[in-house]
């Protein structure tokens, strides 16, 4: 039953490694989402995409970029990961319009650590 | 001044208690309201969406939203154990699909 997938629940990377996460949802949802949590700092958003091609940047996108060129896929791009990048990366999924439009729907998040 | 304000907490009630969640807002052209629980280790998971000023009610959850003051609250009655969490409040502004959430409270259900 599992809606949003995330390919990958922890990573280790070396500082000025690229990084791709990887984000799939089933739902046949429009938008989907980036976020990084942190202690004390709550979920930041960093990218969203509100159809495929299309993204915005959220609050905190330096250093990062996105890409949809599928409807189900949304995928994460550290071009040169940082320490200042461990972190929880939480990928979601929601609708516009009708019944649960703009609930979001979580993977269950990928750990990177940037040594 | 933060788009979404909550305190960390944590707050601690007794089982059977009520508990009371509160989140105040920054942006007036926000429309949709939304409370996520998270537990340690697991991803937030929507617990009330609520849109009109007033209350709204499902099963020990009430949420209560008040636009003029910008002022979102939680109501859980009936505490139990189970409930300990961290609770997230979500704004998202009318037309426009950015959701932004506050740093959430930290719930503790004492047996």
């Amino acid at each position: 039953d599992v809606k949003v997938t995330q390919s990958s629940r922890y990573l280790v990377k070396r500082t000025g490694e690229k990084v791709f996460l990887e984000c799939v949802q089933d739902m046949d949802h429009e938008n989907m989402f980036w976020y990084r949590q942190d202690p004390g700092l709550g979920l930041r958003l960093i990218y969203f995409s509100y159809d495929v091609k299309m993204k915005e940047k959220g609050d905190i996108p330096e250093g990062y970029s996105v890409s949809r060129e599928k409807k189900e896929r949304f995928s994460l791009i550290l071009e040169s990961a940082s320490t200042n990048q461990t972190s929880m990366y939480l990928c979601a999924s929601s609708i516009t319009l009708g019944s649960g439009a703009n609930v979001l729907t979580f993977g269950a998040g990928s750990r990177l650590t940037v040594l | 001044q933060k788009e979404v304000e909550q305190n960390s907490g944590p707050l601690s009630v007794p089982e059977g208690a009520i508990a009371s969640l509160n989140c105040t807002y920054s942006d007036r052209g926000s429309q949709s309201f939304f409370w996520y629980r998270q537990y340690s280790g697991k991803s937030p998971e929507l617990i009330m969406s609520i849109y009109s000023n007033g209350d709204k009610e499902d099963g020990r959850f009430t949420a209560q939203l008040n636009k003029a003051s910008q002022y979102v609250s939680l109501l859980i009655r009936d505490s139990q154990p189970s409930d300990s969490a961290t609770y997230l409040c979500a704004v998202k502004r009318g037309g426009y699909q950015k959701v932004t959430f506050g740093t959430g409270t930290k719930l503790q259900v004492i047996p």
